[in-house]
């Protein structure tokens, strides 16, 4: 059975700080990793990952994997309190042919920042 | 983009009715939609996998007398839950791809379910 574990699981931090979040996993027929961010309500799309060492960027977040440790990171640079949010790392099966199957999610870090 | 709309937002019911949870693809058809549940700043759990005209594939541990799934068209997915208990409170989120090559896993809004 696939397997995703987020780490940590709530972090507490300042406006100007700089989080890093973390992802591994055990995936059968790996394709891809992705990362959500959830306030409220759906989960926001932010990344998907398929390729080690590259990284991805979008602003003041960041993320990589790694396929030799089966782990990912996510960055967030230069914190404000609109990221306090629920980060979310999710894998998704592969189905059959290149059809996408369910997702795996992990437990996901509670990330709140004070100003 | 893709956009699902999940439908109602939020609903308060009675103990012992059934509640009915839509959840449409606006520009896309998603052959497959599935059905999460979520409690208070934990993550999304799955709770069934549903395929247009084909009977829902139900995670271990989720009643599929419970919790009813109907995707009778690329466009909609229902999800009702029937006789509901206040432990069926919680917050349901429906998502769907297209499910050839990749286009993401678009996800509805959610839908808040208080019973009383």
């Amino acid at each position: 059975e696939d397997k995703v574990v987020q780490s940590p699981l709530s972090l507490v931090v300042h406006e100007g700080d700089t989080v890093t979040l973390n992802c591994s996993y055990e995936v059968t027929n790996f394709r891809s990793l992705l990362w959500y961010k959830q306030e409220k309500k759906a989960p926001t799309f932010l990344f998907m990952l398929t390729s080690s060492g590259i990284e991805k960027k979008s602003g003041r977040l960041s993320s990589i994997l790694d396929k030799k440790e089966l782990s990912s990171i996510l960055n967030i640079t230069a914190t404000q309190t609109g990221d306090s949010a629920i980060y979310l790392c999710a894998a998704p099966q592969r189905a059959g042919g290149t059809s996408y199957g369910k997702l795996t999610f992990g437990q996901g870090t509670i990330l709140t920042v004070h100003p | 983009g893709a956009v699902v709309s999940q439908h109602p937002s939020r609903v308060i019911c009675k103990s012992g009715t059934s509640v009915k949870i839509e959840c449409r693809s606006l520009d896309f058809q998603a052959t497959t939609m599935f059905w999460y549940r979520q409690f208070p700043k934990q993550s999304l759990m799955l709770m069934a996998t549903s395929n247009e005209g084909s009977k829902a594939t139900y995670e271990q541990g989720v009643e599929k007398d419970k919790f009813l799934i109907n995707h009778a068209s690329l466009t909609l997915s229902t999800l009702t839950v029937t006789s509901a208990h206040p432990e069926d409170s919680s917050f349901y989120i429906c998502s769907a791809t297209p499910g050839q090559g990749y286009y993401g896993y678009t996800f509805g809004s959610g839908t808040r379910l208080t019973v009383v």
